[in-house]
């Protein structure tokens, strides 16, 4: 079975300051790796995924993710935040194998950027 | 470019009622999937599609059934409202069972169970 734990409910930062929303999965098998951002009354935009290579990947507005095998995590990442960040964060993994269709989601994250 | 566009935004129904949530994308997409999202809960799958005619459960499919006729359109019918149902509900498609696009999402329907 696939899990993905989001360790933080809330995470608050200010802004300008760097910021790191946390993520870290269970799976048999090679993963793929999503990252989403919900604003209020919206459904889930895609932020970034890892499907292979470099650990490092970028994605939309900024943010960008570590891909870290050995501490099976994924962490959200952002040099400097913004108030216009705040938003329900939520991690997704699927896996590369006959599982087809069932991606797994994270409870998700709310983070807050005060000014 | 719509998307994946679900309809109706908000629904209230009583208990035992029946009711259907559409959802239809226009991006030729083969995998479509329905989500319930509850606070605290993250989003959990009922029902998903990797193409037309083929569907499947996932996590918490009871109470729910779904039909994939065409690539476009993904209903979803509640048979029987119960309160428990009361959550926001996506649809979501990706353009292939392969895994490896991510999902677009419609924009939900909040749906309340009385």
């Amino acid at each position: 079975a696939q899990s993905v734990a989001q360790p933080e409910d809330q995470v608050n930062v200010a802004e300008g300051n760097p910021l790191t929303v946390k993520c870290t999965y269970s799976v048999s098998g090679n993963p793929y790796l999503f990252w989403y951002v919900q604003y209020p009354n919206r459904g889930l935009q895609f932020l970034l995924k890892y499907i292979t290579g470099d650990n490092l990947v970028k994605g939309s507005y900024g943010f960008e993710a570590e891909f870290n095998k050995s501490q099976t995590s994924f962490h959200l990442k952002k040099p400097s935040a913004l108030v216009s960040d705040s938003a329900l964060y939520f991690c997704a993994v699927r896996v590369t194998n006959t599982n087809a269709g069932k991606s797994t989601f994270g409870d998700g994250t709310t983070l807050t950027v005060k000014p | 470019n719509a998307g994946v566009t679900q309809t109706p935004k908000f629904q209230v129904l009583k208990t035992g009622q029946s009711m259907t949530l559409q959802c239809a994308q226009d991006m030729n997409h083969e995998y479509m999937s329905w989500y319930r999202q509850d606070p605290g809960m993250g989003l959990r799958l009922i029902h998903y599609s990797v193409g037309a005619g083929i569907t499947d459960q996932g996590e918490v499919p009871n109470g729910y059934n779904v039909s994939r006729s065409t690539t476009e359109d993904f209903p979803l019918r509640l048979l029987s409202a119960a309160p428990s149902q009361t959550s926001v509900y996506f649809c979501a498609s990706s353009y292939s069972y392969l895994m490896d696009g991510e999902a677009f999402f419609g924009q939900g329907t909040r749906l309340t169970v009385v």
